[in-house]
């Protein structure tokens, strides 16, 4: 158990649709990031929080949306679903400075049908 | 579970063999490398990371060398096991404000009894 929650585990929702991914970091990580992966691609960078601000974004679409919160949890929201955005959803999280690993949750298997 | 990475390189060796796993990085300016394991249907697992003011670093049945003039990254696994069955991914680690972890494509690595 890597200490980082992420929740649901699994849904399935129709195209056009709006869901929000919910990740709660190890207990002292400041830092939150989030990536995809879907079934023939490696892990996507999408973004990384530190302490409820934006420090690095990476391919990120602009219907999708993340923020994290004073109590460090973050959400990552997805909207006007395509099918395209099936995917496993993974958050991680790691203590802030250079250098540091990231531990991942168990992920968020998104269906979009 | 689910499967990762349906068409991804695969390395098949037998049970008590040495494994070795590459991966060729991108930015000479990387001066962090980690090794992460993915079981099927969970998150990314931390094995080792390496500073780029090493050359070689080695954990319990596992060693990492980093070949800096060639971006070049290897895990070398001792005494393969079943339970090492996975997609291996190796991340870089940029440092900008924020820390952006770029993952490569994966290694599947298949353990034959």
């Amino acid at each position: 158990d890597s200490g980082v929650t992420q929740t649901p585990k699994h849904l399935i929702t129709a195209t056009g649709q709006r869901v929000t991914l919910r990740c709660s970091p190890r207990s002292g990580d400041l830092s939150v990031y989030w990536y995809q992966q879907s079934l023939d691609q490696g892990l996507q960078f999408l973004i990384q929080y530190y302490n409820g601000e934006e420090r690095a974004k990476g391919n990120i679409l602009e219907r999708f949306s993340a923020q994290q919160f004073p109590d460090l949890h973050s959400e990552l929201n997805l909207s006007s679903l395509e099918l395209g955005d099936s995917a496993l959803y993974f958050c991680a999280s790691s203590v802030m400075g250079e250098n540091t690993e990231a531990f991942f949750g168990q992920g968020t298997r998104l269906t979009v049908v | 579970g689910e499967s990762v990475g349906l068409h991804l390189p695969t390395l098949s060796v037998q049970e008590g063999d040495n494994s070795i796993i590459n991966c060729a990085y991108s930015n000479s300016a990387s001066d962090y490398f980690i090794w992460y394991k993915q079981e099927s249907g969970k998150g990314p697992q931390f094995i080792i990371d390496i500073r780029s003011n090493m050359d070689k670093r080695q954990g319990q049945r596992v060693t990492v060398l980093l070949n800096k003039t060639v971006k070049h990254l290897s895990l070398q696994i001792a005494a393969t096991q079943p339970g090492d069955s996975a997609v291996y991914f190796c991340a870089e680690v940029l440092y900008n404000y924020g820390q952006n972890f770029v993952f490569g494509p994966g290694t599947r690595l298949s353990v034959l009894p």
